[in-house]
């Protein structure tokens, strides 16, 4: 299996912060890496795949970055509503992995 | 738009099956793939396995001698079956469309169902 690393866990910034969320994969997974937003209740949402594309509607100030083991999703100018939970999950291999998770929460 | 929406008992008994339907609208189900994917309350997510429109199935090795994901084109639904099932197995089950346009991610996601597995 390819183990998924999310760091932080858990991550407390405020209204117009730029937060930087890492994810490190155990082997190289070239650019087969997707994030989620998962708010609290709801089911997650895509938000960036193939590393870098931002999904339909998702704003600007979203942006992802990386290749092979390390990649980084990066808020600019935190809004209240993208305190939320993020995921990163690799679909190099067939046996598709997430990242343990972190939490976005308002400081 | 595609909406996906899974239905199926909210609690099952230790040793017996679970069984989920994901019921899909808007689109056609034999012209994407499906997958489960499964969150133990307050955690991470854990994919379960894919089903492809070539009928090719991959599932979650962890999982693979006790479930089964299976399509049915003429309800255009999409169906999960759990074996055994545990405390372990607790969760809130998702059903999610899957994309291959190069890279390949899961979009939309269902509401999800919660399964509670208890005496």
């Amino acid at each position: 299996d390819i183990q998924m690393t999310q760091s932080p866990s858990s991550l407390a910034a405020s209204v117009g912060d730029r937060v930087t969320i890492t994810c490190l994969a155990s082997q190289d997974i070239s650019n087969y890496l997707n994030w989620y937003q998962q708010k609290s209740g709801k089911a997650p949402k895509l938000l960036i795949h193939d590393v870098s594309k931002l999904h339909t509607g998702v704003p600007s100030r979203f942006s992802g970055s990386g290749f092979g083991t390390h990649f980084t999703l990066t808020i600019s100018s935190l809004q209240p509503e993208d305190f939320a939970t993020y995921f990163c999950q690799q679909f190099e291999d067939p046996n598709v992995t997430f990242g343990g998770g972190t939490r976005l929460e308002i400081k | 738009q595609a909406q996906l929406k899974e239905s199926g008992p909210g609690l099952v008994r230790p040793s017996e099956a679970l069984s989920l339907i994901c019921t899909v609208s808007g689109a056609s189900i034999s012209r994407h793939y499906w997958t489960w994917i499964r969150q133990p309350p307050g955690k991470g997510l854990e994919w379960i396995g894919n089903h492809y429109d070539s009928g090719t199935i991959d599932y979650n090795p962890s999982l693979m001698s006790r479930v089964t994901i299976s399509v049915d084109t003429s309800k255009n639904e999409v169906s999960l079956r759990l074996t055994s099932v545990t405390a372990a197995d607790t969760a809130l089950y998702y059903c999610a469309r899957g994309v291959e346009m190069g890279g390949n991610w899961f979009d939309p996601w269902g509401p999800g169902t919660l399964v509670t597995v208890s005496s």
